[in-house]
């Protein structure tokens, strides 16, 4: 049973383009959290996802940002018109079923504007 | 609101010796508690996942306590080894739908 998956593993973008995240869940698990960690900082929260359905998008910013969960394919982070500040780690986890128990993570995607 | 916080921030010792990672939470009313290992440039990997009913759980070389009621909890690590350097996240759920994590400890244990 593979683990979460997510690619790319690194993602160089200019400042102005588009940026496309994408995580596969492990086999079995319907839920999907993505995360942010910018440098020297904790991670944090940013969309929660069921397949075809946003629960909770809290955390996101509420331009340039959007997240999907298809019902076929991976979950997808895309980030439109990407600054400077966009640069930082983007972790996606997935469980089984709403949280109470663990989240598994995956590698993350690191972007790095220019 | 959920605020956690990791004290110390940093932390070098020698290998071999045992030591004590905080975690603070400012919200008790939590039903788990979950400590994380990153290496450099990686993801996260569970190292430990407390209930809320529970005191502590074990896994070799580490060992997780919470006391809820004080908003706390510790890592444990015995005879630590260089292959124990990583940074330490804590985490607790909040809201249903989302992990809070601290900022994390840097271990670093020399040879």
């Amino acid at each position: 049973n593979a683990g979460v998956m997510q690619n790319p593993r690194h993602l160089v973008r200019r400042r102005g383009q588009e940026a496309r995240l994408r995580c596969s869940p492990m086999k079995g698990h319907s839920h999907v959290y993505w995360y942010r960690q910018l440098p020297e900082e904790g991670l944090k929260f940013m969309v929660y996802l069921q397949k075809e359905n946003i629960i909770d998008e809290s955390g996101m910013p509420k331009e340039r940002f959007s997240a999907e969960f298809p019902k076929e394919g991976p979950s997808i982070l895309r980030i439109q018109q990407v600054v400077r500040g966009d640069s930082a780690a983007y972790f996606c986890a997935s469980s089984p079923r709403q949280l109470g128990e663990t989240q598994y993570f995956g590698p993350g995607t690191r972007l790095l504007v220019l | 609101k959920q605020e956690v916080t990791q004290i110390p921030a940093a932390l070098s010792v020698p290998e071999g010796e045992n030591l004590v990672l905080n975690c603070s939470f400012t919200d008790s009313a939590i039903y788990n508690l979950q400590w994380f290992r990153q290496d450099p440039g990686k993801g996260l990997t569970s190292l430990l996942l407390i209930q809320s009913s529970q005191r502590e759980q074990t896994s070799g070389r580490l060992n997780a306590s919470l006391d809820k009621s004080s908003g706390r909890s510790t890592l444990y690590i015995a005879a630590s080894q260089p292959g124990d350097s990583a940074t330490y996240l804590c985490a607790v759920p909040y809201n249903n739908n989302d992990m809070r994590f601290g900022a994390g400890t840097r271990l670093t244990v020399k040879p």
